[in-house]
């Protein structure tokens, strides 16, 4: 079993439809991680939780680290949302550990 | 300044070649680290520097060897890789907070 596992893996949604992406774990943390690719390109980072809840723009993350869990949410989805959203854990000794990733397409 | 560089943008290597890929940041990260990352796959932990000593080796093949001169820049050299090496090369750093900064990674070709 990974220890990060993400849903769904795939994602196709309508411009403005309202997105989940869900991550669980099963390690202790220091930190979570939401991050985000384009094809091709290299990896942002959206966001490092430790606890609670934080907003940037149409992204909102939320983490409850007594169920382990983490969810990523897009409001007012649209076309340029389209991309790989992936999960990751910091542990307390600088390894990091990775969700498969969720593949969004957000359609027009 | 909150970035991440890294050099070659692309390398295309034969299997009997020695290159090598470089890292740098400015932020006075911590920590540095090295993934490989195969088309529609996650990265792959590689190497994690921390206070320029080697902490983590993720059972890497002795053919990559990572270095780390100074707190600023992380190397990755390469010799005698196979095919199946081709990939993206990413670079991270973190400070205290914990929060990741990805350089744009070399993408890697070994014929």
């Amino acid at each position: 079993k990974n220890e990060v596992e993400q849903s769904p893996q795939n994602l196709t949604a309508q411009e403005g439809e309202f997105i989940t992406i869900n991550c669980s774990y099963s390690v202790g943390i220091s930190a979570l991680h939401w991050l985000q690719q384009h094809p091709g390109g290299g990896i942002v980072s959206l966001f490092m939780l430790s606890s609670g809840k934080k907003k940037h723009g149409r992204l909102i993350a939320t983490i409850n680290i007594q169920e382990k869990h983490s969810s990523l949410h897009i409001t007012a989805s649209h076309p340029r949302d389209s991309a790989v959203y992936i999960c990751a854990v910091s542990e307390y000794n600088n390894d990091m550990r990775f969700g498969a990733g969720t593949r969004l397409t957000v359609k027009p | 300044d909150t970035e991440v560089t890294q050099t070659p943008k692309h390398l295309v290597m034969g299997m009997t070649n020695k290159k090598s890929l470089k890292c740098e940041q400015h932020m006075g990260h911590r920590a540095m680290y090295w993934y490989k990352q195969k088309a529609k796959k996650p990265p792959e932990l590689m190497f994690v520097y921390s206070y320029e000593k080697l902490s983590i080796n993720e059972s890497v093949p002795s053919r990559f060897s990572p270095e780390c001169p100074n707190s600023s820049l992380l190397n990755l050299h390469l010799h005698a890789l196979q095919p199946e090496d081709s990939a993206l090369y990413l670079c991270a750093s973190t400070g205290d907070s914990y929060e990741q900064y990805f350089g744009p990674g070399t993408r890697l070709t070994v014929t």
